[in-house]
């Protein structure tokens, strides 16, 4: 199974300013014949399901707002909020679904500083 | 967007069977897959089984293989998650989930499931 680790745990930033997520897996989730990465973000806000933010690592979902950003490739990987909101309030994951079983980081919880 | 509307959970006593439900009401699902996701209480994301919307595949996490069995209704554009032997730990909200490919896009609103005597 590819395990995922995301870090921190937690953060907390002042209004309009950057939150950086990170989330490592176990193995690549490259695949070479696309050349695509199997990563996806989410985010879920308390009592909600989690919405879908970036897939394949950088592509952003329709109706996400630009500030959401995704990077990295292989095994290491970043979610990017370049100008944080307060509605950005929320926990996020990161998932794999380059293999069967599909896993998800532990989650990391943005705060307001 | 097709809303996914998931229902059936309930307390029910360890050992016991619940049958989980996802309806598209009204409309045929327009995902290619349908997966299982649960959430214990203040923890994080698991993904327990997927069954491709063509009947030709079903996934499931290994370690729920055999207690947990996704089924189809076709007539009544509706997916179930059949859980047997529940055990406290199968406790958590249990939500129904569309893909493209894998690319989990449509989230029902989830249901809970209590496991407890």
């Amino acid at each position: 199974d590819i395990v995922m680790t995301q870090s921190p745990d937690s953060l907390a930033v002042s209004l309009g300013e950057r939150a950086t997520i990170n989330c490592k897996s176990s193995q690549s989730v490259l695949s070479r014949p696309n050349n695509e990465n199997y990563l996806s973000w989410f985010q879920q806000k308390p009592g909600q399901p989690p919405k879908l933010l970036i897939y394949y690592a950088s592509t952003r979902e329709s109706g996400v707002p630009d500030r959401f950003s995704g990077s990295g490739s292989g095994t290491d990987f970043t979610l990017t909020i370049s100008s944080l909101q307060a509605e950005d309030v929320a926990v996020y994951y990161c998932q794999q679904y380059y293999s069967d079983p599909l896993t998800f980081g532990g989650g990391t919880k943005v705060e307001i500083k | 967007e097709v809303q996914l509307v998931t229902s059936g959970g309930d307390l029910v006593p360890p050992g016991g069977s619940l049958r989980l439900s996802c309806v598209a009401p009204g409309l045929t699902f327009s995902s290619d897959w349908i997966h299982w996701v649960r959430q214990a209480p203040g923890k994080g994301l698991e993904w327990v089984a997927a069954k491709k919307l063509d009947g030709s595949v079903e996934n499931y996490v290994d370690f729920l293989r055999g207690r947990f069995t996704i089924s189809r209704d076709n007539a009544k554009n509706s997916l179930y998650l059949r859980m047997d032997s529940l055990r406290v730990e199968d406790t958590a909200v249990y939500y129904c989930v569309g893909s493209r490919g894998w690319i989990f896009y449509n989230w029902g609103q989830g249901t809970l499931v209590t496991v407890s005597s």
